[in-house]
């Protein structure tokens, strides 16, 4: 069965510094998320992406952050000035279709645990 | 602004015994409820949903209902096993026409003792 995957699965940082997450979604997939989640707590919405642009994003998803379907496989969150409370697991999701359609189970990746110190 | 409320965020059972964890939300406009389970240290993954077309669904032992007017909605877990012992979140969207973002609940922790 097609899982998104995404890497690393843990990346330690030192705060100010640029990281970038990586994630392939599922092949037929259309519709692309990240959400993060601090330890102990909800998952949380990031941003959405489709058709190669943001449909949405959070009050979270400030100017530091950025996303990108660089190719026709992988998608990248990007975090340009990491934070101390940035530390969280981040998760991709990806799912072929909208609610309105039907379908539109999403599907998580395994999440990358990043650490900023 | 838009938020998921759930309850309880612990609940302790005898294997054997129903769990029933019970979930609000706010956006009247919401039409798609997912529950996902997720273990330690994994991905959510999905479990069971509804969509605001139906007031019940089952799987074998998972049920979800859902109360548009009061905005509830709930998940049942009978005759449940250790293995069913995970976090549970639910979730709301209102399946935008290019997004179709989860607002999740706050989770709830269920062990199942043997």
């Amino acid at each position: 069965e097609p899982e998104v995957t995404q890497t690393p699965s843990h990346q330690v940082t030192q705060m100010g510094q640029e990281v970038i997450l990586r994630c392939v979604p599922i092949s037929n997939h259309l519709y692309f998320y990240w959400y993060r989640q601090i330890l102990g707590q909800k998952v949380e919405f990031l941003v959405s992406f489709y058709n190669n642009e943001i449909s949405e994003k959070s009050e979270i998803f400030d100017d530091q952050f950025s996303v990108e379907r660089p190719d026709g496989s992988n998608f990248t969150l990007k975090i340009r000035s990491t934070k101390l409370e940035d530390s969280a697991m981040y998760f991709c999701a990806s799912s072929p279709r909208p609610i309105r359609t039907g379908n539109n189970e999403q599907f998580f990746g395994p999440g990358t645990r990043l650490t900023v110190l | 602004g838009e938020n998921v409320e759930q309850h309880p965020s612990t609940l302790s059972v005898q294997e054997g015994d129903s769990a029933v964890i019970k979930c609000t939300y706010s956006d009247s406009a919401s039409n798609y409820f997912p529950w996902y389970k997720q273990e330690l240290g994994k991905r959510p993954q999905l479990i069971i949903d509804i969509r605001s077309n139906v007031g019940e669904k089952k799987d074998q032992r998972i049920a979800v209902t859902l109360n548009k007017t009061a905005k509830h909605f709930s998940l049942h877990i009978t005759e449940t096993q250790p293995e069913d012992s995970a976090v549970y979140f639910c979730a709301a969207s209102k399946g935008g026409y290019n997004t179709d973002k989860l607002i999740f609940g706050t989770g709830t922790r269920l062990q199942v003792f043997p």
